[in-house]
C-alpha cells in the first residue's frame, strides 16, 4: 500500500487551462509539501502546510494555489497553466522537521 | 539564502568500488541531514539520516557528518549497477523564516559501470 499517493500521474494540458493535482497520505503526518523538479534546478518548494489551518508559501508560489482539505489531503492548483510550469511535481509529508516522504510524482506537460 | 551544494557529476565508478558523494551546507545551525536516492523519473527515497558528528553505517551505506566544516558525505561500498541514480543531500535549516523545512541540493548523478 502506498503511503503517499498522487493523482494524476501524468497530465498534458493546454496553456490557460486550470488544473488540479491531488495528494493523499495514510501516514498520519500533519505536515505536507508540494515541490516541483526541473532538470538542473533540483527540488523547489511551492507551498507547505503544517496542519489543516496552516498554509505557507514556499520559494516559488507564484502561479500556484493550494488547498488543505483534511489532514490527509493537500491539493495544488494551477489557475492558468503556462508552458514553463511543465515539470515533475512531488507531494511530500513529514511528522516533524526531519525526514520527508515523497509521493510518486505527477508529470505535467503544458502545451 | 541558505544553500546546499553538491557536485552534479556524473560520478562514474566501477562495480565493486567505493562511491563517495559529498555535500556542503551554508547554515551553521543546521541540525539534521539526509541522503535521498532518486532513480530517473521516480520520486526521492530516503536512504540515510544523520544528526551528530561522526559516521553512521547502514549496510553498504555510510553517512559522515562534520558540523565544524559544514560537510556531510555518503559512502557506498561495493557499488552495484543498481546504485546508479541521482543522490540528493537535504539539510534541515531552522530559523531565518525557513520554519525548519528541508533544503535540498541539486543532486549528484552516480553511474556504476559493470
Amino acid at each position: 500500500d502506498a503511503d503517499v499517493t498522487q493523482t494524476p500521474r501524468n497530465r498534458i494540458t493546454k496553456t490557460g487551462k486550470r488544473i488540479m493535482l491531488e495528494c493523499s497520505q495514510t501516514k498520519g503526518h500533519d505536515r505536507m509539501y508540494w515541490y516541483r523538479q526541473d532538470p538542473g534546478l533540483g527540488l523547489r518548494l511551492i507551498y507547505y502546510s503544517f496542519d489543516v489551518k496552516d498554509i505557507n508559501k514556499g520559494e516559488i508560489s507564484d502561479g500556484y494555489s493550494v488547498s488543505r482539505q483534511a489532514q490527509a489531503k493537500f491539493s495544488l492548483s494551477l489557475e492558468s497553466a503556462i508552458p514553463n510550469q511543465t515539470a515533475l511535481y512531488f507531494c511530500a509529508t513529514s511528522l516533524d522537521d526531519n525526514e520527508q516522504f515523497f509521493g510518486p510524482g505527477t508529470r505535467l506537460t503544458v502545451l | 539564502q541558505k544553500e546546499v551544494e553538491q557536485n552534479s557529476g556524473p560520478l562514474s565508478v566501477p562495480e565493486g568500488a567505493i562511491a563517495s558523494l559529498n555535500c556542503t551546507y551554508s547554515d551553521r545551525v543546521s541540525q539534521s541531514f539526509f541522503w535521498y536516492r532518486q532513480y530517473s523519473g521516480k520520486s526521492p527515497e530516503l536512504i540515510m539520516s544523520i544528526y551528530s558528528n561522526g559516521d553512521k553505517e547502514d549496510g553498504r551505506f555510510t553517512a559522515q557528518l562534520n558540523k565544524a566544516s559544514q560537510y556531510v558525505s555518503l559512502l557506498i561500498r561495493d557499488s552495484q549497477p543498481s546504485d546508479s541514480a541521482t543522490y540528493l543531500c537535504a539539510v534541515n535549516s531552522k530559523g531565518g523564516g525557513s520554519q525548519g523545512n528541508l533544503i535540498f541540493g541539486k543532486g549528484t548523478k552516480l553511474s556504476v559501470k559493470p
